[in-house]
């Protein structure tokens, strides 16, 4: 079974510049989220999506950070313009349904280098 | 904010069990203790995770105490590449998992 796929794997940018991460997650599962992680921090809950519904985006700040994801399967994670201190690991996971214990399964991230 | 305490590192030498605490001593009745790791330059990975009983799985054991203030996973045989650091999280639900800092354990040859 594929896990969950992200797409890049490294990104360098330019500060005011935009920037998008995509995530494939596993085949079946409803629900999507993205996570932010800094240097020697644990990731941090940015979004998560049940289908199609963004259904907690509290944690993702709306001025700069848009997130989508049509058809409820694929997702996208977009920063404009960015900003130096956007620079950390950005996570996708995917979990197969609402149920309380399931388990999320985590790409590699994509590793974000703003300059 | 984590509702958990865990050592920010330990050691454990090729072969033997590692054995990695966790206090959780505001956990409530309906909440889960779960445990994931991290290898370097990859996503976490879930483990293992338990309510009142001790579980066990094909990576790992959790023990939960019976006041269920603190947990240990238990590691029976670590290798290196079970290098990594450690989550654990509490949370009523798996859909929303705060991650604190981790354990990072370093397995020696």
């Amino acid at each position: 079974e594929a896990g969950v796929v992200q797409s890049p794997r490294y990104k360098i940018i330019e500060k005011k510049q935009p920037v998008a991460f995509w995530c494939n997650p596993i085949s079946g599962h409803n629900t999507l989220y993205w996570y932010l992680q800094n240097l020697g921090q644990g990731p941090e809950l940015l979004i998560r999506y049940e289908n199609e519904e963004a259904v907690d985006d509290s944690q993702l700040p709306k001025d700069r950070f848009s997130a989508e994801r049509l058809k409820g399967v694929d997702s996208t994670l977009k920063i404009q313009p960015a900003e130096l201190g956007d620079s950390a690991v950005y996570l996708c996971a995917s979990s197969p349904r609402q149920g309380m214990t399931d388990t999320q399964y985590f790409g590699p991230g994509t590793r974000l280098t703003v300059l | 904010d984590a509702k958990t305490t865990q050592p920010p590192s330990m050691d454990c030498a090729e072969g033997r069990a590692a054995n990695l605490p966790c206090n959780h001593s505001t956990i409530s009745g309906n909440e889960y203790v779960y445990w994931y790791r991290q290898i370097h330059s990859q996503g976490p990975q879930y483990i293992i995770h338990g309510l009142k009983n001790n579980e066990t799985n094909e990576m790992a054991s959790l023990i939960i105490t019976e006041d269920r203030k603190s947990s240990t996973l238990i590691l029976p045989h670590a290798t290196l590449r079970d290098t990594a650091v450690y989550y654990c999280i509490v949370n009523q639900g798996a859909q929303k998992l705060v991650f604190g800092q981790g354990t990072r354990l370093t397995i020696n040859p």
